[in-house]
């Protein structure tokens, strides 16, 4: 089955140390997207890329990073620079088109939580 | 820049009862408009998009939304809920004139169903 994979479901770091989320999509799409998902704030984008060894600054970039060396694949990074790295992270991912939209598939998500 | 606004925050209606959950946007045109749904813990799906032409859109799940443009509202609405349309519900926005990366969501209505 084709689909976005997130792993894993649940993280715990400790305060100060770096942490990468993983994101693979098998849909062939040329687009991926990180997402942040607070109670009650929505869906803010952190950061994305629509090819490869390309990425761009989301609406809240500030304390992560990403690099995207292979198509299928786009991890996150949240660094100790992060201050409130507690949430869930919803990673996506789409084709491109010239004109109209492409629709976002989303993974299920990593629930991340620094103690 | 483009917003959308979700004024419930919270919803709950009886097993069999219809239901609109609100959604308006901020937008100097008419935006691309959707509807996705969230399960606890899970990913994003989408319901429903509305690009152009009928107003009156049908989704998944017995879903339909109504855009107006005199009132810059996509109201999601079911005619008879079921236990299982339980979810959190985000209406989101992206403008016609950037890539798919502008993905603007609102807050969320999270909707409860009592028996």
């Amino acid at each position: 089955d084709g689909g976005i994979t997130q792993s894993p479901k649940y993280l715990f770091r400790k305060e100060g140390q770096n942490v990468t989320l993983s994101c693979e999509q098998n849909l062939n799409h040329d687009a991926m997207y990180w997402y942040r998902q607070d109670p009650g704030q929505g869906l803010r984008l952190i950061y994305y890329s629509q090819i490869v060894n390309d990425f761009q600054k989301g609406d809240i970039a500030e304390g992560y990073s990403v690099s995207r060396e292979k198509k299928e694949s786009f991890p996150l990074t949240v660094t100790s620079a992060q201050k409130n790295p507690t949430a869930f992270y919803l990673c996506a991912s789409s084709r491109i088109g010239i004109g109209g939209y492409n629709e976002q598939f989303f993974g299920p998500g990593t629930r991340l939580t620094v103690l | 820049a483009q917003s959308v606004t979700q004024p419930d925050i919270h919803i709950t209606v009886s097993e069999g009862a219809s239901l609109e959950l609100r959604c308006n946007y901020s937008y100097g045109a008419t935006p691309y408009l959707f509807w996705y749904v969230q399960s606890p813990g899970q990913g994003l799906q989408l319901l429903l998009k509305y690009f152009s032409g009928d107003t009156l859109v049908q989704g998944i799940k017995g879903f339909e939304a109504e855009f107006k443009r005199s009132q810059s509202s996509f109201n999601l609405r079911k005619p008879s809920v079921h236990w299982s349309d339980a979810a959190e519900y985000f209406c989101a926005v992206a403008p016609t004139n950037f890539g798919n990366e502008k993905l603007t969501f609102g807050t969320g209505t999270r909707l409860t169903i009592i028996p």
